[in-house]
Order: C-alpha cells, then sequence, then structure tokens
C-alpha cells in the first residue's frame, strides 16, 4: 500500500519560512493536498492540488510537490500557523494520510 | 454556510454495534461525496470510507471492510456508518468531510467512539 512520510516535528522562528515536507514514492504523479489541524478543533484545508489555497487562506501558504517530496511552505511564520499537518493523497481509489507534523512557532 | 455534524457515538463493548449519522446543510447534499475519517488520540488522521452522491461507488479501507457499512439519504440529507463486530482499534473521534475535487473542504466537529470492556 501507498505510504507518505512525514517528520514528527519542524520549528521555525516567528517571521521565517517553514517547510514540512511529504515524501512518498513518485509523490509528483498524485495530487497533494494539505490540512492543519489545531488542538481540539477539526482539520482545516490550507493547500489542494500541490499548490493552491482555498479561499481564506492566507497567500502566505503555497506547496510544491516533485519527485518524491511534496512540501506545504509558510511564509512569514505565526504563532498563529502552529498546528499538526497532514498530507493526503488518493491512491488506487483510496485515501492515504501522512503521519502528520507538529509546527512549532518559536 | 456549510455545517457537517456527527452524532451516534458512545462507549460500546468489544463486538458490540453502533451507527453514526453525519447530518449536512448549507449545500446540495446529493452533488457530493461524503467521507468518514477517524483520529485515535493523539495520532493522525486515517481515512475510513467514502460514498458517491447517489450511493452507487463505495470503498472502505482494508481494515474495516465486511464489518462497517456506508449509505446515504439523500432526502434528508444524512450519511450513515455502520459499524459492526467493533474491536479496541476501532476507538476513535470519527469525522464525516466534503469530498471537494478529491479534498476534504468541510469537516464536522467529530463523534467520540470508545470500544471498551
Amino acid at each position: 500500500s501507498y505510504e507518505l512520510t512525514q517528520p514528527l516535528s519542524v520549528s521555525v522562528a516567528p517571521g521565517q519560512t517553514a517547510r514540512i515536507p511529504c515524501g512518498g514514492d513518485n509523490i509528483e504523479n498524485k495530487n497533494v493536498y494539505w490540512y492543519q489541524q489545531k488542538p481540539g478543533q477539526a482539520p482545516v484545508m490550507v493547500i489542494y492540488r500541490d499548490n493552491n489555497r482555498p479561499s481564506g487562506i492566507p497567500e502566505r501558504f503555497s506547496g510544491s510537490n516533485s519527485g518524491n517530496t511534496a512540501t506545504v511552505i509558510i511564509s512569514r511564520a505565526q504563532v498563529d500557523d502552529e498546528g499538526d499537518y497532514y498530507c493526503q493523497v488518493w491512491d488506487s481509489g483510496t485515501v492515504v494520510f501522512g503521519g502528520g507534523t507538529k509546527l512549532t512557532v518559536l | 454556510e456549510v455545517q457537517l455534524v456527527e452524532s451516534g457515538g458512545a462507549v460500546v463493548q468489544p463486538g458490540g454495534s453502533l451507527r453514526l449519522s453525519c447530518a449536512a446543510s448549507g449545500f446540495r447534499f446529493d452533488d457530493y461525496t461524503i467521507n468518514w475519517v477517524r483520529q485515535t488520540p493523539g495520532k493522525g488522521l486515517e481515512w475510513v470510507a467514502l460514498i458517491n452522491w447517489d450511493g452507487t461507488s463505495i470503498q472502505y479501507r482494508d481494515s474495516v471492510k465486511g464489518r462497517f457499512i456506508i449509505s446515504r439519504d439523500n432526502s434528508r440529507n444524512v450519511v450513515f456508518l455502520q459499524m459492526n463486530g467493533l474491536s479496541t482499534e476501532d476507538t476513535a473521534l470519527y469525522y464525516c468531510a466534503r469530498d471537494e475535487d478529491s479534498g476534504y473542504d468541510h469537516w464536522g466537529q467529530g463523534t467520540q467512539v470508545t470500544v471498551s470492556s
């Protein structure tokens, strides 16, 4: 079965750029979706189809997908960006999530 | 405003059954595929099942095949997840989520299922 690999945690200083990777075999051939989840809340989509932002998501959020790695990029990181981030793809008619990455901004 | 509201979660003994509901409002319900996604405490997201707009296309993750049944009633704007043969491995917060262009653009707040003796 297809697997997505994410680091457990990423830290970034306020105002700097955070990059959260998601590894998968030839993931560049798949559409990747990203979700942010804050404690006690449901996930929120922040990127769809590799590099598109849903309405209401700040322009500071962007995405890339090349080779075996997709990445969500958060520019000018803010404390409010802290949370767990999950990548997601479709594979063989089913949905696969990455294990999640905790983003800390400090 | 798009809303998804889950209900039906409870504490149940191993081997027991539960039926979860996902009530939708604020959008044309029968235009969308609806999914169930679960999350164990302190752990990640795990896709469970999906049902397309008219119920003719259904998929399950392997670990729930033969035990869970997803269905929908478009006249009532509701999706159900019938869960049978529950085990402790099924303990989780269960979300329903709307599928928009193969991503989940709206989620409910979840309903807790605890399987324990």
